[in-house]
C-alpha cells in the first residue's frame, strides 16, 4: 500500500531532551517536507526537501533540523524542544514540488 | 502575502443535506488540493484540482484557476463526513502548500 508513516504517532517530552521524529514514504517521491498545525494558526511548513541531501527551510524552521540521506526518508529533529513546539506534526511527499503531496497521518508531540 | 481564504468557517447540516464550501485564493496556483481532517487528525486527501472538475461519489470540486476560486460540494452528507475541511494553495513563487484556515463541518443524524 502506498503510504506515508510516521514515528511516533503521540509522544511527551521534556524541555531539552532531543528527539526524532521519523518519516517514511514507499513511493519513491523526490519531493518530502513537514508541516505543524496549531491551533488559529493552521498548518505551516517547517522544512522541505526537493531530493536527496537537497533541503531547504520552511516558514517556521526554528528550533528544527532535517536530513534527507535516502530518498524515502526525512526524519525532523529536534534538538533540544521546547513547549512552544508542542504541536501537531506532519509528513508529506510528493512527485516534484508543483505535485499532489501525500500526508502521513501526524505526529502529537508535547514538550513539558 | 499570499492568502488562502475558506467559507463558511463553521457548518452544521442534517443528515442528508448538501453545501458548497468556497476556497479563494490570492495568488494564480499551480496545485491545489482539498483535505478531509478526521477526527483523529488525520489529514485524507479528497481532490488534486488545480483546474477543472473532478467527482469522487458523493463529493466533487470546480476550481476555476482564472478567477482565483475552488468550490468542494458534499451531497446527501453523512455524519461521517463531520470534520474540517482544508483547502491548500501551491503557488508559483514557492513550494510550500498554504492552507486556508478550514471549513469545520458537522452534520448531525
Amino acid at each position: 500500500e502506498a503510504q506515508v508513516t510516521q514515528n511516533p504517532r503521540y509522544l511527551i517530552t521534556v524541555t531539552g531532551k532531543k528527539l526524532t521524529v521519523t518519516c517514511s514514504q514507499n513511493m519513491n517521491h523526490e519531493y518530502m517536507s513537514w508541516y505543524r498545525q496549531d491551533p488559529g494558526l493552521g498548518l505551516r511548513q517547517i522544512y522541505y526537501s526537493m531530493n536527496v541531501e537537497v533541503t531547504d527551510k520552511g516558514d517556521v524552521p526554528e528550533g528544527y533540523k532535517v536530513s534527507r540521506k535516502e530518498k524515502r526518508n526525512f526524519p525532523l529533529i529536534l534538538e533540544s524542544p521546547s513547549p512552544n513546539q508542542t504541536s501537531l506534526y506532519f509528513c508529506a511527499s510528493s512527485w516534484g514540488g508543483g505535485n499532489e503531496q501525500f500526508f502521513g497521518p501526524g505526529t502529537r508531540l508535547t514538550v513539558l | 502575502g499570499i492568502q488562502v481564504e475558506q467559507s463558511p468557517p463553521d457548518l452544521i447540516l442534517q443528515e442528508g443535506a448538501n453545501s458548497t464550501l468556497r476556497c479563494n485564493f490570492s495568488d494564480s496556483v499551480n496545485n491545489l488540493q482539498w483535505f478531509h481532517q478526521n477526527p483523529w487528525g488525520q489529514l485524507i486527501n479528497l481532490f488534486y484540482i488545480p483546474s477543472g472538475t473532478k467527482q469522487n461519489g458523493r463529493l466533487s470540486a470546480t476550481t476555476v484557476a482564472t478567477e482565483r476560486y475552488s468550490l468542494l460540494y458534499i451531497s446527501s452528507s453523512q455524519t461521517t463526513d463531520s470534520g474540517v475541511y482544508f483547502c491548500a494553495g501551491q503557488f508559483y513563487s514557492g513550494y510550500a502548500l498554504n492552507f486556508g484556515k478550514g471549513t469545520s463541518l458537522l452534520v448531525t443524524p
